[in-house]
């Protein structure tokens, strides 16, 4: 288990649901990032917050739509998902973030959140 | 554009043997390096290397970071079933990048009993 804590570990979902996925960690970090995994392939950043402002977006499309209601949570809202959006998505922190505070600091990854897309 | 290459993509190996994993980046406004293990679930944090030349060691694993050649190792000793994983090695853009990673394709470790 890791500090970082990801709901729900499955999920499996329709073209037109709408859902979403949760992220909490307690330990202080003011950097929280989603990451996108398909088999056998490296993560890709898709998000990163600093002190609950999106900082990076990295060109992801419209149907995932982040979110930081606090500094210990990040939320992924998933709507209109494709096929091709099935993957495992992952959730990490560090102390590290841009705006201020400790620098050069490891990120932590939660066990993420599988997702299929029906 | 950022470049990673991990090397091999994949080894098998006995248990008991040494391996070594390799990973050569060029980044903008690199930082650090980190290393990480995956099994099934979360990418697991090894190392953070900042400075070159300098070995971080966590048991039978060790790593070190060549800032002049842009490359850097890991090295697991007397390996065991349970290293069978991918490793993952991630340069770390500074300051203006927020701090962002760019993994590599890793290396996928099988050590057989």
């Amino acid at each position: 288990d890791t500090e970082v804590t990801q709901t729900p570990k499955h999920l499996v979902m329709g073209m037109t649901n709408k859902k979403s996925l949760k992220c909490e960690q307690h330990m202080g970090h003011r950097a929280m990032y989603w990451y996108k995994q398909k088999a056998k392939k490296p993560p890709e950043l898709m998000f990163v917050y600093s002190y609950e402002k999106l900082s990076i977006n990295e060109s992801v499309p419209s149907r995932f739509s982040p979110e930081c209601p606090n500094s210990s949570l990040l939320n992924l809202h998933l709507h209109a998902l494709q096929p091709e959006d099935s993957a495992l998505y992952l959730c990490a922190s560090s102390q590290d973030a841009l705006g201020g505070g400790p620098i050069n600091q490891p990120q932590h990854f939660g066990d993420g959140t599988r997702l299929s897309i029906l | 554009e950022d470049k990673v290459v991990q090397s091999p993509l994949s080894l098998v190996v006995h248990e008991g043997d040494t391996v070594t994993l390799n990973c050569s980046y060029e980044v903008t406004n690199f930082r650090s390096l980190l290393w990480y293990k995956q099994e099934k679930k979360a990418p697991t944090f090894l190392f953070m290397l900042t400075s070159s030349g300098i070995e971080k060691k966590s048991g039978r694993l060790s790593s070190i970071l060549d800032k002049k050649e842009l490359f850097s190792i890991l090295n697991i000793t007397a390996t065991q079933t349970g290293d069978s994983a991918i490793y993952l090695c991630a340069p770390k853009k500074g300051g203006g990048s927020n701090y962002k990673l760019t993994f590599g394709k890793g290396t996928l470790l099988t050590v057989n009993p």
